[in-house]
């Protein structure tokens, strides 16, 4: 496949666990999206990669939150000590560097949290 | 300054009929605005986009048209088929160069009945 993958599709965790939710971005895009989905709601931006180096982190809801990218390729989201207002489903997204008409997502992971 | 207000939230419009779906923001900054559409249990799919250069741009029965004094835009969808039913996610972003954050609006879902 040559699209934005995302693992897991969904995750069931306890309150206070951390998680991790990765992205394997479209092979050559440089530019890396994180947003959250909340249920019927719009997209909220977390983060954007420019390569590995992230110039935007002002998305980023709380120090639970973190985001990392290495390689140019592959994207993990973590989130630390997860709270019930974290479910949602988390879309990546990719791109071409200056080139937003070439955004991409992945199917998003569902995250619920008991 | 952020933020892009989307209207209507729903929309039921008999197949064949027109589908209008508006949005408007703030930040003259921004200097890109698609459009994308969800189906449920997908990411987000571009449709179709805009810069501010030109006032419409149309793609087979997809239509943006752009109002820059207003800083409004509007998805029109000719003939529309009960296939259209989905969300549809107005969206701005600034940063021509590096493809920074978009804003989405909060959604619209459309339903086409046959």
């Amino acid at each position: 496949g040559a699209g934005v993958s995302q693992s897991p599709s969904n995750k069931v965790t306890e309150k206070g666990k951390d998680v991790e939710l990765r992205c394997d971005p479209i092979s050559g895009h440089t530019a890396l999206y994180w947003y959250r989905q909340r249920l019927g709601q719009g997209l909220e931006f977390l983060i954007y990669f420019q390569g590995n180096s992230a110039p935007d982190k002002s998305g980023l809801p709380s120090d639970r939150f973190s985001a990392e990218r290495t390689g140019e390729s592959v994207s993990t989201l973590t989130i630390q000590r997860t709270q019930q207002e974290d479910s949602a489903v988390y879309l990546c997204a990719s791109s071409f560097s200056g080139r937003p008409d070439t955004q991409y997502f992945g199917p998003g992971t569902r995250l619920t949290v008991l | 300054q952020q933020q892009v207000k989307q209207s209507p939230q729903s929309l039921i419009v008999q197949k064949g009929g027109i589908s209008i779906i508006n949005c408007a923001y703030e930040n003259t900054a921004f200097d890109y605005f698609p459009w994308y559409q969800q189906f449920p249990g997908k990411g987000p799919a571009l449709l179709i986009a805009i810069r501010p250069d030109v006032s419409e741009k149309k793609e087979g029965r997809f239509t943006i048209s752009f109002n820059k004094s207003a800083k409004q835009f509007s998805l029109h969808i000719m003939d529309s088929q009960p296939g259209d039913s989905a969300t549809y996610f107005c969206a701005a972003s600034k940063g021509h160069l590096y493809g920074q954050n978009f804003v989405f609006g909060p959604g619209t879902r459309l339903s086409v009945l046959p």
